[in-house]
């Protein structure tokens, strides 16, 4: 099976920390995602990567950036956390073709500004 | 950009009940349409799924079809059971490849609570 392991299940942090969210994957795909999932809004696009180094900004990248030094790794940091980024995070990667194409999704970290 | 809207966003029904969840999108480039389940507090995982090139697709009591021209697509659950219990998340992507930054992002709908009553 594919596995998309994120680091953290449940994180706190405090209003105005740098805060990181890590995503490994171990299938070697070189195309990754990160979503905010929140009640009634669905799974909305934070940033993508098709490739090391590469990102591209999805639908809600304000507040956030990223990095992709390695392939299997694709990191979420938000600058300086504020209340409003209170959601579980959601990391996918990505294959177009073979036995696990389709996106694959991590377990989710639920974080907590304060 | 495209836009995916799904309806119902909350569905009850009874044990052995079908159930049917609608959604539509926006992009008439858009080719490939997953549907994932949710159950609480897992991860979003693909159930089933269909590209631009068919009209249907079955596998065991789910199906999903698909109107091109209308730009809608649907999911079918039949003869309903409590492990169906979940939510359902439609997607529309863009034509997957490399032929672009962005062409296989996939935009998803704001989900459908689905309860089945035993």
């Amino acid at each position: 099976d594919v596995k998309v392991t994120q680091s953290s299940r449940y994180l706190v942090k405090r209003t105005g920390e740098k805060v990181f969210l890590e995503c490994v994957q171990d299938m070697d795909h070189e195309n990754m995602f990160w979503y905010r999932q929140d009640p009634g809004l669905g799974l909305r696009l934070i940033y993508f990567s098709y490739d090391v180094k590469m990102k591209e900004k999805g639908d809600i990248p304000e507040g956030y950036s990223v990095s992709r030094e390695k392939k299997e790794r694709f990191s979420l940091i938000l600058e300086s956390a504020s209340t409003n980024q209170t959601s579980m995070y959601l990391c996918a990667s990505y294959h177009p073709a073979g036995e696990y194409y389709g996106y694959t999704f991590g377990s989710g970290t639920r974080l907590t500004v304060v | 950009g495209e836009n995916v809207e799904q309806h119902p966003s909350t569905l009850s029904v009874q044990e052995g009940d079908s159930a049917v969840i609608k959604c539509t999108y926006s992009d008439s480039a858009s080719n490939y349409f997953p549907w994932y389940k949710q159950e609480l507090g897992k991860r979003p995982q693909l159930i089933i799924d269909i590209r631009s090139n068919v009209g249907e697709k079955k596998d065991q009591r789910i199906a999903v079809t698909l109107n091109k021209t209308a730009k809608h697509f649907s999911l079918h659950i039949t003869e309903t059971q409590p492990e169906d219990s979940a939510v359902y998340f439609c997607a529309a992507s863009n034509p997957l490849g490399y032929s672009g930054a962005g062409s296989y992002q996939l935009t998803f709908g704001k989900g459908t609570k689905l309860s089945v009553i035993p």
